[in-house]
């Protein structure tokens, strides 16, 4: 079965800095991948996906993301933060014979120091 | 263009009661998906349709949720009874169907506290 997992729950970083969360997939086939972020009160805004091709997919918000098949990994990235990305990211996969469904990960809070 | 939309945004209610959460998915998507999301278990996926007919349940937590999706544009959650451990946010999603997965849209959610 296929699992995602955000290996941190909570990040802090200062405004200004640079920012990578953390995205691993289990699946043997293509991935097909995301990234949702998620402020509070609101319901998940999708970022940026990764489908085929390039492997470095540029976002919404500045956002980038990087798959890398050697490491099952999709780790999404920000070369300055700003307090206004303060929220909880989540990274999800689907897969070709999965229907539509999409398996998400535990997310990740990130918190913005000023 | 307009999102997903749910309604309502806010529900209390007392134990024992029916409660109806509403979706209006994207126009021209015919995937479309509840949510359960909370602090103990994250987001969970409670059931999906493709073209109104319901797909996988195996979300579904008992015989007291059920989902109905009677049109293209329009889908109910229905809890009956409630129980204060149904509390959470409640997010319905669409997207395009067919394959490879899309990717899904999410409404702002209902939040739902049973007293």
């Amino acid at each position: 079965a296929q699992s995602v997992t955000q290996p941190d729950i909570h990040i802090t970083v200062s405004e200004g800095a640079s920012l990578e969360l953390r995205c691993n997939y289990s699946y043997g086939a293509t991935p097909y991948l995301f990234w949702y972020v998620q402020s509070p009160g609101q319901g998940l805004q999708l970022l940026l996906k990764y489908f085929s091709g390039d492997t470095l997919v540029q976002g919404i918000k500045g956002f980038e993301a990087e798959f890398k098949r050697s490491q099952s990994s999709f780790n999404l990235r920000k070369p300055s933060v700003h307090w206004s990305d303060a929220a909880e990211y989540f990274c999800a996969v689907g897969y070709t014979g999965g229907g539509n469904k999409l398996t998400f990960g535990t997310g990740t809070q990130l918190k913005v120091e000023l | 263009d307009a999102g997903v939309i749910q309604s309502p945004r806010h529900e209390v209610t007392e134990m024992g009661q029916e409660v109806t959460l509403r979706c209006k998915p994207i126009s021209g998507h015919n995937s479309l998906f509840w949510y359960r999301q909370t602090m103990m278990r994250g987001l969970e996926l409670l059931i999906y349709f493709n073209n109104n007919v319901p797909i996988d349940d195996s979300g579904m937590p008992e015989d007291r949720f059920s989902a109905k999706m009677p049109n293209a544009s329009f889908s109910t959650l229905k809890i009956q009874p409630s129980e204060p451990r149904d509390s959470a946010v409640y997010f319905c999603a669409s997207s395009l169907g067919g394959q490879p997965p899309r990717a899904q849209h999410f409404g702002d959610g209902t939040r739902l506290s049973i007293l």
